[in-house]
Protein backbone atom coordinates (compact mmCIF):
# COMPACT_ATOMS: atom_id res chain seq x y z
CA UNK A 1 0.00 0.00 0.00
CA UNK A 2 1.69 3.11 -1.35
CA UNK A 3 0.96 5.98 1.18
CA UNK A 4 2.77 8.61 -1.37
CA UNK A 5 2.45 8.20 -4.74
CA UNK A 6 4.55 9.76 -7.93
CA UNK A 7 2.77 9.23 -10.58
CA UNK A 8 4.97 10.68 -13.19
CA UNK A 9 8.14 9.02 -12.83
CA UNK A 10 9.87 11.22 -15.65
CA UNK A 11 9.37 14.76 -16.68
CA UNK A 12 11.14 16.76 -19.16
CA UNK A 13 11.50 20.67 -19.42
CA UNK A 14 13.31 23.22 -21.19
CA UNK A 15 15.71 25.20 -19.70
CA UNK A 16 14.26 28.68 -17.94
CA UNK A 17 10.98 27.12 -18.12
CA UNK A 18 8.57 25.99 -14.99
CA UNK A 19 9.06 22.47 -13.56
CA UNK A 20 5.87 21.16 -12.14
CA UNK A 21 6.56 17.76 -9.87
CA UNK A 22 3.42 15.99 -8.61
CA UNK A 23 2.72 14.34 -5.31
CA UNK A 24 -0.35 12.65 -3.87
CA UNK A 25 -0.69 10.81 -0.44
CA UNK A 26 -3.54 8.67 1.26
CA UNK A 27 -2.76 9.51 5.27
CA UNK A 28 -4.85 11.69 6.46
CA UNK A 29 -2.61 11.85 9.42
CA UNK A 30 0.70 13.17 7.29
CA UNK A 31 0.95 16.86 9.12
CA UNK A 32 4.50 17.59 7.43
CA UNK A 33 5.70 17.08 3.74
CA UNK A 34 8.79 17.80 2.20
CA UNK A 35 10.71 17.25 -1.35
CA UNK A 36 14.69 15.72 -1.56
CA UNK A 37 16.68 15.89 -4.81
CA UNK A 38 19.02 13.17 -5.25
CA UNK A 39 21.57 13.32 -7.64
CA UNK A 40 23.54 9.91 -9.03
CA UNK A 41 25.46 8.26 -6.30
CA UNK A 42 24.38 10.19 -4.03
CA UNK A 43 22.22 9.84 -1.07
CA UNK A 44 18.58 12.39 -1.13
CA UNK A 45 19.32 16.00 0.07
CA UNK A 46 16.82 18.21 1.50
CA UNK A 47 15.36 20.51 -0.69
CA UNK A 48 11.94 22.45 1.04
CA UNK A 49 9.18 21.49 3.73
CA UNK A 50 5.64 22.90 4.25
CA UNK A 51 4.08 21.98 7.37
CA UNK A 52 0.30 21.09 6.89
CA UNK A 53 -0.72 24.20 8.43
CA UNK A 54 0.13 26.09 5.52
CA UNK A 55 -0.91 25.90 1.68
CA UNK A 56 2.54 27.15 0.38
CA UNK A 57 6.01 27.68 0.94
CA UNK A 58 8.52 29.50 -1.14
CA UNK A 59 12.28 29.33 -1.23
CA UNK A 60 13.89 30.76 -3.79
CA UNK A 61 13.26 29.52 -7.30
CA UNK A 62 11.36 26.53 -5.66
CA UNK A 63 8.18 26.94 -4.22
CA UNK A 64 5.79 24.00 -2.61
CA UNK A 65 2.21 23.80 -2.61
CA UNK A 66 -0.32 21.76 -0.43
CA UNK A 67 -3.92 20.94 -0.76
CA UNK A 68 -4.77 19.16 2.18
CA UNK A 69 -8.62 18.51 0.15
CA UNK A 70 -7.29 16.84 -2.26
CA UNK A 71 -4.30 15.43 -0.82
CA UNK A 72 -2.02 16.80 -3.27
CA UNK A 73 1.15 18.46 -3.41
CA UNK A 74 3.10 19.83 -6.13
CA UNK A 75 6.86 21.65 -6.16
CA UNK A 76 7.32 24.36 -8.63
CA UNK A 77 11.00 25.29 -9.99
CA UNK A 78 11.09 28.46 -11.80
CA UNK A 79 12.94 29.18 -13.60
CA UNK A 80 14.47 25.61 -14.19
CA UNK A 81 18.28 25.34 -14.84
CA UNK A 82 20.08 22.28 -16.12
CA UNK A 83 21.41 21.70 -12.82
CA UNK A 84 18.38 21.01 -11.48
CA UNK A 85 18.17 17.67 -13.72
CA UNK A 86 17.82 14.64 -10.38
CA UNK A 87 15.83 12.64 -9.05
CA UNK A 88 13.16 14.31 -6.77
CA UNK A 89 11.16 12.39 -4.02
CA UNK A 90 8.08 13.50 -2.25
CA UNK A 91 7.70 12.47 1.40
CA UNK A 92 5.18 13.00 4.46
CA UNK A 93 5.42 12.31 7.73
CA UNK A 94 3.18 12.42 10.88
CA UNK A 95 5.47 13.37 13.59
CA UNK A 96 3.63 11.66 16.20
CA UNK A 97 5.07 8.69 14.79
CA UNK A 98 8.51 9.72 16.03
CA UNK A 99 9.45 11.63 12.17
CA UNK A 100 9.95 8.69 10.16
CA UNK A 101 9.45 9.43 6.18
CA UNK A 102 7.07 7.86 4.31
CA UNK A 103 8.76 8.72 0.24
CA UNK A 104 7.09 8.37 -3.30
CA UNK A 105 8.90 6.36 -5.97
CA UNK A 106 10.38 9.51 -7.28
CA UNK A 107 10.17 11.62 -10.38
CA UNK A 108 13.06 12.06 -12.64
CA UNK A 109 13.49 15.52 -13.95
CA UNK A 110 15.42 16.30 -16.73
CA UNK A 111 16.20 19.87 -17.55
CA UNK A 112 17.53 20.83 -21.42
CA UNK A 113 19.73 23.46 -22.32
CA UNK B 1 30.24 17.71 10.57
CA UNK B 2 31.57 14.76 8.06
CA UNK B 3 27.78 13.81 7.30
CA UNK B 4 26.11 10.31 7.70
CA UNK B 5 29.03 7.70 6.30
CA UNK B 6 28.30 4.35 5.20
CA UNK B 7 30.34 1.38 4.24
CA UNK B 8 31.16 -0.02 1.54
CA UNK B 9 29.52 1.98 -1.13
CA UNK B 10 29.49 -1.24 -3.10
CA UNK B 11 29.06 -4.37 -2.52
CA UNK B 12 28.48 -7.72 -5.05
CA UNK B 13 28.43 -11.00 -3.44
CA UNK B 14 26.95 -14.25 -4.49
CA UNK B 15 23.69 -15.55 -3.91
CA UNK B 16 23.63 -17.28 -0.12
CA UNK B 17 26.19 -15.32 1.69
CA UNK B 18 26.06 -13.52 4.36
CA UNK B 19 26.06 -9.07 3.93
CA UNK B 20 26.66 -6.31 6.80
CA UNK B 21 26.23 -2.73 5.42
CA UNK B 22 27.54 -0.29 8.35
CA UNK B 23 26.63 3.52 8.96
CA UNK B 24 27.72 6.03 11.21
CA UNK B 25 25.18 8.65 12.22
CA UNK B 26 25.90 12.77 12.63
CA UNK B 27 26.66 13.09 16.04
CA UNK B 28 24.29 14.42 18.19
CA UNK B 29 21.38 12.82 15.76
CA UNK B 30 18.75 10.36 18.12
CA UNK B 31 16.80 8.55 15.35
CA UNK B 32 18.43 6.47 12.72
CA UNK B 33 16.49 5.17 9.47
CA UNK B 34 17.54 2.29 7.36
CA UNK B 35 16.20 2.67 3.66
CA UNK B 36 15.99 0.98 0.38
CA UNK B 37 15.78 2.32 -3.10
CA UNK B 38 14.29 -0.15 -5.49
CA UNK B 39 13.05 1.43 -9.31
CA UNK B 40 9.47 -0.24 -8.07
CA UNK B 41 8.89 1.35 -4.77
CA UNK B 42 11.49 4.32 -4.73
CA UNK B 43 12.72 4.82 -0.81
CA UNK B 44 11.00 2.40 1.48
CA UNK B 45 11.87 2.76 5.21
CA UNK B 46 13.34 -0.38 6.96
CA UNK B 47 14.07 0.05 10.03
CA UNK B 48 14.45 2.88 12.68
CA UNK B 49 15.76 3.46 15.96
CA UNK B 50 15.76 6.38 18.49
CA UNK B 51 18.37 6.21 20.80
CA UNK B 52 19.71 3.09 19.56
CA UNK B 53 16.20 1.21 20.22
CA UNK B 54 14.40 -0.11 17.20
CA UNK B 55 11.51 1.78 17.29
CA UNK B 56 9.43 0.23 14.05
CA UNK B 57 10.50 -2.59 12.18
CA UNK B 58 7.65 -3.67 10.02
CA UNK B 59 9.02 -2.39 6.78
CA UNK B 60 12.10 -5.36 6.62
CA UNK B 61 11.12 -7.72 4.22
CA UNK B 62 11.65 -11.01 6.21
CA UNK B 63 13.47 -12.81 8.99
CA UNK B 64 16.88 -12.42 6.63
CA UNK B 65 16.80 -9.07 7.28
CA UNK B 66 18.35 -8.03 10.82
CA UNK B 67 19.33 -4.44 12.05
CA UNK B 68 21.62 -3.62 15.18
CA UNK B 69 22.64 -0.23 16.72
CA UNK B 70 25.20 -1.08 19.70
CA UNK B 71 25.91 2.43 20.34
CA UNK B 72 25.04 6.03 19.22
CA UNK B 73 27.74 6.23 16.48
CA UNK B 74 27.57 3.15 14.75
CA UNK B 75 24.65 0.70 13.30
CA UNK B 76 24.71 -2.06 10.79
CA UNK B 77 21.79 -4.00 8.29
CA UNK B 78 22.38 -7.69 7.85
CA UNK B 79 21.27 -9.96 5.01
CA UNK B 80 21.73 -13.97 5.52
CA UNK B 81 21.45 -15.21 3.08
CA UNK B 82 21.27 -12.90 0.29
CA UNK B 83 19.01 -13.53 -2.20
CA UNK B 84 19.18 -11.37 -5.70
CA UNK B 85 16.11 -9.82 -5.34
CA UNK B 86 17.86 -7.93 -2.39
CA UNK B 87 19.76 -6.03 -5.20
CA UNK B 88 18.80 -2.30 -4.30
CA UNK B 89 20.72 0.71 -3.07
CA UNK B 90 20.40 0.58 1.03
CA UNK B 91 20.70 4.41 2.56
CA UNK B 92 21.10 5.08 6.55
CA UNK B 93 19.64 8.80 7.28
CA UNK B 94 19.99 9.94 10.99
CA UNK B 95 18.04 13.83 12.43
CA UNK B 96 17.05 14.67 15.07
CA UNK B 97 13.69 14.15 15.36
CA UNK B 98 11.56 17.54 14.82
CA UNK B 99 10.23 19.36 12.26
CA UNK B 100 13.25 21.43 11.21
CA UNK B 101 15.43 19.09 11.39
CA UNK B 102 14.82 16.73 8.35
CA UNK B 103 16.43 13.78 7.72
CA UNK B 104 20.27 13.57 6.26
CA UNK B 105 21.19 10.73 4.34
CA UNK B 106 24.59 8.91 3.58
CA UNK B 107 25.33 8.12 -0.26
CA UNK B 108 24.43 4.90 -0.17
CA UNK B 109 25.69 1.12 -0.12
CA UNK B 110 24.54 -0.31 -3.46
CA UNK B 111 24.15 -3.91 -3.30
CA UNK B 112 24.41 -6.60 -6.46
CA UNK B 113 23.70 -10.23 -5.37
CA UNK B 114 24.76 -12.64 -7.97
Amino acid sequence: DQQVKQNSPSLSVQEGRISILNCDYTNSMFDYFLWYKKYPAEGPTFLISISSIKDKNEDGRFTVFLNKSAKHLSLHIVPSQPGDSAVYFCAATDYNQGGKLIFGQGTELSVKP
Amino acid sequence: DAGVIQSPRHEVTEMGQEVTLRCKPISGHDYLFWYRQTMMRGLELLIYFNNNVPIDDSGMPEDRFSAKMPNASFSTLKIQPSEPRDSAVYFCASSSGTEDSPLHFGNGTRLTVT
